[in-house]
């Protein structure tokens, strides 16, 4: 059975730093990307970026390029999304999904998401 | 870039109606489109791929039909578990980046 499982609530000053984790089990790597989504409170779905968990090659959105990083540990087939130089604006809650790697890149699993909350 | 958009953004309806969501792309997807219903606290679900195939478990009530730039869900009777936000999700282009549309909310009238 498929499952990506997230860390846990943050809770983080502005200009801190944060890393999210996506613990994927049941599937191969090798064949899928690891997409990443926000959504702040009351908000729509806003895209950061994805990874390819299995080469590393990543891509993001144009918004969060220079202050998001994407990596994977093959060994424990986790993916970790980190974000720097967090703003209020920021507080969200962060979501990682899983999508077939070249080809129909509809997401049919995802995390539980992780509330990442960003105050002084 | 592909934009998505979604009407109307609020849908309110009674229990037992049924429901109609478009969901429009700003250039020609084919049949590339999904469908996801998130509830509060929850995590998007994938619903329907592939315009109009459901996912692993979805109810037949639901129901995708559409191609190129515009696309429709319908729910055939709404049930209690169905007020909820839907969103479509074009997938059209490699690779992936901002594909979703805003989102409908579907609520109780």
């Amino acid at each position: 059975q498929i499952h990506l499982v997230q860390s846990g609530v943050e809770v983080k000053k502005p200009g801190a730093s944060v890393r999210v984790s996506c613990k994927t089990s049941g599937y191969s790597l090798s064949n899928y990307g690891v997409y990443w989504v926000r959504q702040a409170p009351g908000q729509g779905l806003e895209w950061l970026g994805w990874i390819n968990a299995d080469t590393g090659h990543t891509n993001f959105a144009r918004k969060f390029e220079g202050r998001v990083t994407m990596t994977t540990d093959t060994s424990t087939t986790t993916v970790y999304m980190e974000l720097r130089s967090l703003r209020s604006d920021d507080t969200a809650v962060y979501y990682c999904a899983r999508f077939k790697w070249l080809g129909d890149y509809y997401f049919d699993s995802w995390g539980q998401g992780t509330l990442v909350t960003v105050s002084s | 870039e592909i934009v998505m958009t979604q009407s109307p953004a609020t849908l309110s309806a009674s229990l037992g109606e049924g429901a109609t969501l478009t969901c429009r792309a700003s250039q020609n997807i084919n049949f590339n489109l999904a469908w996801y219903q998130q509830k509060p606290g929850q995590a998007p679900r994938l619903l329907i791929y592939r315009t109009s195939t459901r996912a692993t478990g979805v109810p037949a009530r639901f129901i995708g039909s559409g191609s190129g730039t515009e696309f429709t869900l319908t729910i055939s009777s709404l049930q209690s578990e169905d007020f909820a936000v839907y969103y479509c999700q074009q997938y059209n282009n490699w690779p992936p980046g901002d594909t979703f549309g805003p989102g409908t909310k579907v609520d109780i009238k």
